[in-house]
């Protein structure tokens, strides 16, 4: 139980375009998911918390208008990367916490994003 | 806020031996909870062992135990028996139970393992 997916698990895309990624829990409901970017060999920095049916926030530095996130449903997230650009090429993953809350996330297998 | 800090870059251990791995963290709580999470090459995070904050009893996992010091906010993983398959990076993570940060995990900088045949 507890696997949460990843679509598409890696993408290339020009730069200006958008990309979306998905996330969905496929056995449990998650009123909460998280966004974490991670670059190689190096640790998961938190970009930001989804909640379902309201406004997902931000952790600092992170441009919300450029990574737009979406929690329409107890099993679906979305991210988008608007105007991407080469610097946002980067390993995207994403987690949720079920209910009730058992003190764990449980992870996507991540999506790796290229930006040409 | 809280930090976690892994200070062991890259570790490496001979296949059957025991490695241990070391993190400390900073927190003013006092109900939280610290995880251990294995990253292999495929990127996939994989939950190897928790430790609930208000438990002095130390957690195991088969191969897989933790010395958890509350006081000296100190949680290493010891990996016995050590396998090819371990090699991984692995990191250390501190879960709020409380707060504005309820729910998110504060992640180390991560420890790449090397197990040697």
């Amino acid at each position: 139980g507890a696997v949460v997916s990843q679509h598409p698990s890696r993408v290339i895309c020009k730069s200006g375009t958008s990309v979306k990624i998905e996330c969905r829990s496929l056995d449990f409901q998650a009123t909460t998911m998280f966004w974490y970017r991670q670059f190689p060999k190096q640790s998961l920095m938190l970009m930001a918390t989804s909640n379902e049916g309201s406004k997902a926030t931000y952790e600092q530095g992170v441009e919300k208008d450029k990574f737009l996130i979406n929690h329409a449903s107890l099993t679906l997230s979305t991210l988008t990367v608007t105007s991407a650009h080469p610097e946002d090429s980067s390993f995207y993953i994403c987690s949720a916490r079920e209910i009730p809350d058992h003190y764990e996330q449980y992870f996507g297998p991540g999506t790796r994003l290229t930006v040409t | 806020a809280q930090t976690v800090t892994q200070s062991q870059p890259e570790m490496s251990v001979q296949e059957a031996e025991t490695v241990t791995l070391s993190c400390t963290y900073d927190t003013s709580e006092s109900d939280y909870y610290l995880f251990w999470y294995k990253q292999p090459p495929s990127r996939q995070m994989i939950l190897v062992i928790r430790q609930e904050a208000y438990k002095q009893q130390n957690a195991t996992e088969n191969r897989f135990s933790v010395n958890f010091q509350k006081a000296a906010k100190s949680f290493s993983l010891k990996i016995s028996d050590s396998q090819l398959g371990d090699a991984a990076m692995y990191f250390c993570a501190y879960r709020s139970t409380g707060g504005t940060s309820y729910g998110k995990l504060t992640f180390g900088q991560g420890t790449i393992l090397t197990v040697h045949p």
